[in-house]
């Protein structure tokens, strides 16, 4: 099973930030979003598809639907740099995107 | 606090063989699966292992398939990664993950500070 997400994406201080995440049937299964900074350890910002852990803030926003998923983060922040992974678990295996770097200038 | 602390990374030579650590605290580790994530350099998270929270299903990538076991000691509060046969293609930080409910497929919650690990003549 594969995820694809696009390579990068560049946002304006207070724009909205979407990042897609495609898969076969994506829609059956649950998907979770990592935060990952240069330096730091992963964090999980969003599970089964459009949940917030607690600490996370209320921009940081999921989806899913068809084939995409999709992590929205409105009135992003600088500190929202990062690189973000989307992850789905299918039949044993923890399947990972590529991730997409979100530049924010 | 729920902590995950790894060890036993290091710079070792190809053929050869590794046993990464990870100690785990402020929570009942019985309970929950476990992961064992890398990231080589310059390339996303690659998901290496996972161990179920009794201890008795464990699934592997398929890059390390046959060459990694994953373990853990409940006595002990720890996770283990046993790597043999290391290939260049393996030098990677190693992060250990908890499962965020109970068994697998459920996303990772806490993720350790990572230990990097090195295969090179």
């Amino acid at each position: 099973y594969e995820l694809t997400q696009p390579p990068s994406l560049s946002v304006s201080p207070g724009q909205t930030a979407s990042i897609s995440c495609s898969g076969h049937e994506l829609v059956d299964k649950n998907v979770y979003w990592y935060q990952h900074k240069p330096g730091r350890s992963p964090v999980l910002v969003i599970y089964e598809d459009n949940k917030r852990p607690s600490g996370i803030p209320e921009r940081f926003s999921g989806s899913n639907a068809g084939n995409t998923a999709t992590l929205t983060i409105s009135g992003t922040q600088a500190m929202d740099e990062a690189d973000y992974y989307c992850q789905a678990w299918d039949i044993g295996t923890e399947v990972f995107g590529g991730g997409t770097k979100l530049t924010v200038l | 606090q729920v902590q995950l602390v790894e060890s036993g990374g290091g710079v070792v030579q190809p053929g050869t063989s590794l046993r990464l650590s990870c100690a785990a605290s402020g929570f009942t580790f019985n309970t929950y699966a476990m992961y064992w994530v890398r990231q080589a350099p310059g390339k996303g998270l690659e998901w290496v292992a996972t161990l179920s929270y009794v201890g008795s299903n464990d699934f592997y990538g398929d890059s390390v398939k046959g060459r990694f076991t994953i373990s853990r000691d409940f006595s002990r509060s720890t996770l283990f990664l046993q790597m043999n046969s290391l290939r260049p293609e393996d030098t990677a930080v190693y992060y250990c993950a908890k499962s965020r409910s109970g068994d697998y497929g459920r996303g990772m919650d806490v993720w350790g500070q990572g230990t990097t690990v090195t295969v090179s003549s």
